[in-house]
């Protein structure tokens, strides 16, 4: 258990459609990543919030975006979908006092049709 | 940016062999190693992950070594079983106060033979 969930689990959307995925970390987790995971690839790094500002971002447009709330709990945004947003979405968060150390939620499957 | 190379895409053991999967990065500023095994279907999980101030790190049957002069880091699981077959996936970050983004490897799929 890592303390890091994500909703939905899966989802299925039309291109052109938009999209909001969700992440609720433990108290303590101040700093909040999204990646993308393609099939059959690695986790590519989206973005990253730290106290509630954006803080590094990958090589993704500026369709996608996000938020960092005062809770801890996250959102990750994508307009105009595209057929190539087909991915696991995945929410990683890092756990005060434990070296940082960075564990992933179960992740969001999202179907752009 | 961060280049992490991985290798082998695919290996195959017999159970009870040892296997290693091998790591590369660019970047000599990073400093947090992971590796992270996927399940079909499932998030990556991490088990077992290093820091550039130590060489080598054992959990089990699960080992890690690091050697920062040649930019590579090394996966070893000892005494193979079923269980261990999946995708595993190194990476590599540069971690600060408030900065942890990873680049991860493409993975290597292992399948551990019965």
């Amino acid at each position: 258990e890592t303390g890091v969930t994500q909703s939905p689990t899966h989802l299925i959307k039309t291109r052109g459609q938009q999209v909001t995925l969700r992440c609720s970390s433990q108290s303590g987790h101040n700093t909040v990543s999204w990646y993308q995971q393609a099939l059959g690839q690695g986790p590519q790094f989206i973005f990253q919030y730290y106290r509630e500002e954006e803080n590094g971002r990958g090589n993704f447009p500026p369709r996608f975006s996000g938020l960092q709330f005062p809770n801890y709990s996250s959102e990750l945004n994508v307009n105009a979908l595209e057929l190539d947003d087909s991915a696991l979405y995945l929410c990683a968060s890092s756990l005060k006092g434990s070296g940082n150390t960075i564990y992933f939620g179960e992740g969001s499957w999202l179907t752009v049709v | 940016g961060e280049n992490v190379e991985q290798h082998p895409s695919t290996l195959s053991v017999q159970e009870g062999d040892s296997a290693v999967i091998k790591c590369t990065y660019s970047d000599s500023a990073s400093n947090y190693f992971p590796w992270y095994k996927q399940e079909l279907g499932k998030r990556p999980q991490l088990i077992i992950d290093i820091r550039s101030n130590v060489g080598e790190k054992k959990d089990q049957r699960i080992a890690v070594t690091l050697n920062k002069t040649a930019k590579h880091f090394s996966l070893h699981i000892t005494e193979t079983q079923p269980e261990d077959s999946a995708v595993y996936f190194c990476a590599a970050s540069i971690q600060r106060a408030g900065s942890y983004q990873l680049t991860f490897g493409k993975g290597t799929k292992l399948s551990v033979i019965p």
